[in-house]
């Protein structure tokens, strides 16, 4: 079975820095584009940063970029997302999520998440 | 660039019929066939349950139904159960600069 198992959460102060993990098993893990999507609390899903297979391609949303930094280590399974300068409008619950393969941009396996919380 | 528009809330009673729309533009909606559809319990992982407009994932219940009709992309759910009360949201591939995907809103599914 797939699984996909997020870490990392905590809380920080605006400004800080934050890394966040995601452990995959179950699947081909270095052939799948891989993904980032946070809820911010009463809020909806929001797409966040995405990474190719073989990790050549990145992608971000325009609040983040220049601040997150999505990686990937194929030979771990495992997916990243350093943030720094972390802002106030940053605090979410994210989910790391593996594409479906045969589609585009469809996100098929989630994790449960890891919470992020920033407050001064 | 804006979401996708969902209505913020849909109810309906145990075994009726609901549709849940989302309204893009012509960068997403209506110019490609990559809108999902996700349902979200509290506390729990999003599940995929329509992709392509109107592809079922395996082992989703065939009471989920999808489709598109211009700008609009619909999710159906049949014969409503208890479990169906959820958040659920759409998202669809965008053309638009360096967006990857816009998701809607979300609609909560009330069972009355």
């Amino acid at each position: 079975d797939v699984q996909l198992l997020e870490s990392g959460g905590g809380r920080v102060k605006p400004g800080e820095s934050l890394r966040l993990s995601c452990a995959a098993s179950g699947f081909a893990f270095s052939s799948y584009n891989m993904n980032w999507v946070r809820q911010t609390p009463g809020k909806g899903l929001e797409w966040v940063s995405s990474i190719s297979s073989g990790g050549n391609y990145v992608f971000y949303r325009d609040s983040v970029r220049g601040r997150f930094t999505i990686s990937r280590d194929d030979a771990k399974m495992s997916l990243y997302l350093q943030m720094d300068n972390v802002r106030a409008e940053d605090a979410a619950m994210y989910f790391c999520a593996s594409d479906k393969a045969g589609s585009v941009r469809t996100f098929d396996s989630w994790g449960l998440g890891t919470v992020v919380t920033v407050s001064s | 660039q804006s979401a996708l528009t969902q209505p913020a809330s849909v109810s309906g009673s145990l075994g009726q019929s609901i549709t849940i729309s989302c309204t893009g533009s012509a960068s997403d909606v209506r110019g490609y066939n990559y809108v999902s559809w996700y349902q979200k319990h509290p506390g729990k992982a999003p599940k995929l349950i329509i992709y392509d407009v109107r592809k079922r994932p395996s082992g989703v219940s065939d009471r989920f139904s999808g489709s598109k009709s211009g700008y609009t992309a619909s999710l159906t759910i049949s014969g409503l159960q208890a479990e169906d009360e959820a958040d659920y949201y759409c998202c669809s591939y965008t053309s638009v600069g360096l967006f990857y995907v816009l998701f809607g809103g979300g609609t909560k599914v009330t069972v009355l």
